[in-house]
Order: structure tokens, then C-alpha cells, then sequence
């Protein structure tokens, strides 16, 4: 069946601009998370949804970070006014429950010049 | 301690022999446990998961799991070029928590 994915796959926007990005996850999958990935880092966790509910937002980094679940299904998370440090490959990941294995879309690679 | 202990490597193992992964943990009541494999530039692909103590087998791979002593060891028999990549064991942040954390991965290398 279809895995999860994610749009755009790359994007670059200049400093202080608005970016939206987008998840969807497997179908029947109630779970779904969000984690960044610096170069040559390892995976950061970001927020975390189950069904349309965020019960853990401990690692946005930021209040320009914010994230929304429509139902169990599309997930956007919305960085903004953009900083170079906010270049990273955001990856996001579903699973049928909370406790289960989780599964990654191909991740979204962000610039920001 | 940190959550989850990996060491980076790289590891580089011959063609065809074993190649040996190891994870350790510090939250006693960690109950699952999973690897992921990263190839470069590439998201984190799941290839096992364990819950219980001992072995569990799917075809090459074999997950080892000895909560006792903390430690969960990815084992590929018969390596290939193809399983160079880095591998990332993850569980848990704290026991029945929804959250993974990660382990900063160990990159292996498979030499022809």
C-alpha cells in the first residue's frame, strides 16, 4: 500500500518568509510525528498527534513553530519568519497506534537563504 | 547516561561476514525496541523491531534483546554492499511514552 508522504520534497525560501509543509500519513494510521534532521545529525522529535490531538509539542523549538492535524488524516507543520537555522530535512512519520513501529515519509528538504 | 547509547562507528565489515550493531538503553522499563536503516540522504526505513527477551529472526537480520542488561544488538549475516548505511536503534523516551528516541546511529560499511 501507499507509505506515508510528504510535499514538498524540497523547498527554499529567503530569511524571514512563511513555509508550510505537509504529511500524509498511511491510511488507518492514528498516530503521526514530526522530527527534523540537521546535516550529518541525528533525528530531533518535533511534535507528536494522536488522531487530531497533540499530546507532546516539547520539541518544537520555537513559538514560530506550529503544527495541525485534520482529523486522522493530512498534518501541516508551519515554520515562521524563517531563519538559516531552520535549514534541516523534516521528516515526519505515522503508526497505526501510538506504542507501534513508526513509518517515514521521504522527508521535506528546507533551505532557507 | 544519555537515553540511548550507539557507538558511531564507521564499522566496516568484509563482504559476506557478519556485522555486529549494539544499542544501549538506560530506562529499565523500556519495553520495544526498533532499528532503522539510513541510507545517505535517504529517511530512516524500519527493518526490525523487538519486544521480548532473546532472539527474533527476519531473513538475514537478527534483533537481540537482553533487557537486563540493556542492551538490544542488530545482527546482519552474510553482508552486503547494499547494507552500507547508517542504523539507528530507537525506544521509547521513557517507558510506555509515545515519543521515539534515537540513537545518533552507527554507519556501517561493507567492504567488497
Amino acid at each position: 500500500g501507499a507509505g506515508v508522504s510528504q510535499s514538498p520534497s524540497n523547498k527554499v525560501t529567503e530569511k524571514g518568509k512563511d513555509v508550510e509543509l505537509r504529511c500524509d500519513p498511511i491510511s488507518g494510521h492514528t498516530a503521526l510525528y514530526w522530527y527534523r534532521q540537521r546535516l550529518g545529525q541525528g533525528l530531533e522529535f518535533l511534535i507528536y498527534f494522536q488522531g487530531n490531538s497533540a499530546p507532546d509539542k516539547s520539541g518544537l523549538p520555537s513559538d514560530r513553530f506550529s503544527a495541525e492535524r485534520t482529523g486522522e488524516s493530512v498534518s501541516t507543520l508551519t515554520i515562521q519568519r524563517t531563519q538559516q537555522e531552520d535549514s534541516a530535512v523534516y521528516l515526519c512519520a505515522s503508526s497505526f497506534h501510538r506504542y507501534n513501529e513508526q513509518y517515514f515519509g521521504p522527508g521535506t528538504r528546507l533551505t532557507v537563504t | 547516561q544519555k537515553e540511548v547509547e550507539q557507538n558511531s562507528g564507521p564499522l566496516s565489515v568484509p563482504e559476506g561476514a557478519i556485522a555486529s550493531l549494539n544499542c544501549t538503553y538506560s530506562d529499565r522499563g523500556s519495553q520495544s525496541f526498533f532499528w532503522y536503516r539510513q541510507y545517505s540522504g535517504k529517511s530512516p526505513e524500519l527493518i526490525m523491531f523487538i519486544y521480548s527477551n532473546g532472539d527474533k529472526e527476519d531473513g538475514r537480520f537478527t534483533a537481540q534483546l537482553n533487557k537486563a542488561s540493556q542492551y538490544v544488538s542488530l545482527l546482519i549475516r552474510d553482508s552486503q554492499p547494499s547494507d552500507s548505511a547508517t542504523y539507528l536503534c530507537a525506544l521509547p523516551w521513557r517507558s510506555g511514552n509515545e515519543k521515539l528516541t534515537f540513537g545518533t546511529g552507527t554507519r556501517l560499511t561493507i567492504i567488497p
